[in-house]
Order: C-alpha cells, then sequence, then structure tokens
C-alpha cells in the first residue's frame, strides 16, 4: 500500500515569489491534515479537512497561506508571497477518520528554504 | 485543547545503554498518546500508540511505552539503543472528540559508540 506522497520534495525560492505542495494521501483516508514544523520543533497543524471540508484551520495564516482539497482526495497547500520565516518543512498526514484517536501516517515532507 | 511537553531537548546515551524520553500530557480526559520517530530528512514514523487497555504498550524496534494516568506522562522506553536509534522523538497525544493532534517539541537522540 503505497503511503502519504507529497511533492516537491525540497523547494529553494526567492522571498516574494509563490510557492505550492502537492499531496495525495493513502487511498481511503478522509482525514488530511498539512503541518508546518519548524527546525528543531515539532509539527504544528495548518489545516485539518474532513473529506473535501476545512474543520480547522485556525492556525492558517490567511493572508499569504491557501489550501485546497478538491474533490476529497488531493491537496495543494499555497504561499503567496513566501517570506524568509516561511522556511520550514511542510508535512502532509493522512487518516481514516473513523471515530477519535486514529493513527496519522505522514508523508517525507516538502523542505522549504526561502532566500 | 490538549498539549504535549517533553522536557529533553537532547538526550545522549551510550549504544546498549537503556533509554527512557519523557512526555507529559494535558487533557481534560483519557487521551490517545503516540510516539513518532523522525529520521534526518524523513517524516515521521509511528512508533507505537495507546488508545485504552493495558498501560504498558510495545511497539516497533523494540520500543515501550507506559501510560501512567495518575502523572499525565507517557514515557518511551527502550531496554537496549542501538546506533540506529539515533533520531528525532516526538510525543503527541489526540483528543477525543475531533482527530485534533498535538505535538511535543521533540527530543533529539544522539548515540555513542
Amino acid at each position: 500500500e503505497a503511503g502519504v506522497v507529497q511533492s516537491p520534495r525540497y523547494k529553494i525560492i526567492e522571498k516574494k515569489q509563490p510557492v505550492a505542495f502537492w499531496c495525495n494521501p493513502i487511498s481511503g483516508h478522509n482525514t488530511l491534515y498539512w503541518y508546518l514544523q519548524n527546525l528543531g520543533q515539532g509539527p504544528e497543524l495548518l489545516i485539518r479537512y474532513e473529506n473535501e471540508e476545512a474543520v480547522d484551520d485556525s492556525q492558517l495564516p490567511k493572508d499569504r497561506f491557501s489550501a485546497e482539497r478538491l474533490k476529497g482526495v488531493d491537496s495543494t497547500l499555497k504561499i503567496q508571497p513566501a517570506e524568509l520565516g516561511d522556511s520550514a518543512v511542510y508535512l502532509c498526514a493522512s487518516s481514516t477518520g473513523q471515530g477519535t484517536g486514529n493513527t496519522i501516517y505522514f508523508g517525507e515532507g516538502s523542505w522549504l528554504t526561502v532566500v | 485543547a490538549q498539549s504535549v511537553t517533553q522536557p529533553d531537548i537532547h538526550i545522549t546515551v551510550s549504544e546498549g545503554a537503556s533509554l527512557e524520553l519523557r512526555c507529559n500530557y494535558s487533557y481534560g480526559a483519557t487521551p490517545y498518546l503516540f510516539w513518532y520517530v523522525q529520521s534526518p530528512g524523513q517524516g515521521l514514523q509511528l512508533l507505537l500508540k495507546y488508545f485504552s487497555g493495558d498501560t504498558l504498550v510495545q511497539g516497533i524496534k523494540g520500543f515501550e511505552a507506559e501510560f501512567k494516568r495518575s502523572q499525565s506522562s507517557f514515557n518511551l522506553r527502550k531496554p537496549s539503543v542501538h546506533w540506529s536509534d539515533a533520531a528525532e522523538y516526538f510525543c503527541a497525544v489526540g483528543a477525543h472528540n475531533n482527530n485534533d493532534m498535538r505535538f511535543g517539541a521533540g527530543t533529539r537522540l544522539t548515540v555513542k559508540p
């Protein structure tokens, strides 16, 4: 069974440029998460989807970040414009979403460097 | 909302020695608890999880963790550390009423030869 797939794995961009990350969750997983992981820190939730609905986006900086999950499968996270402080790892994860305490499976992350 | 504290930022142990990584959580009910490991340049891999029942849970790679409600703790242990265990370890807590999960800041493990 394929795991959570993310692309690109690595991205270097200049500040003020846009960037987008793509995520394909595990087949059948209704819940999809985007986490931000700064260097030396634990993952912090940016947004959680239940199917195509964003049920928790309270930590998403909406002035520059946007996300979508059309058709409730793949998801895209966009930053426009990027700032130096956005350099971090963007982790996508998914779970079955059937009740609480489900195991969350992570992708390998998209590593962003803003110069 | 639930939260997690990992008091140790960095731990160094000798290969073959025992290991204990600390995790304290804050949540108003019985939590769902997880330990993940992250090797450099990789995503997070689940080591073990506690939902209910036996408070001592076994995981992959020889790890185990014990849930202690009275201490709000879920410490990770391994009797004999291998050099390949060097990585970052994250404790996480899940809530009962949704699929939210919160992570600690992590503990970096260094293994000395």
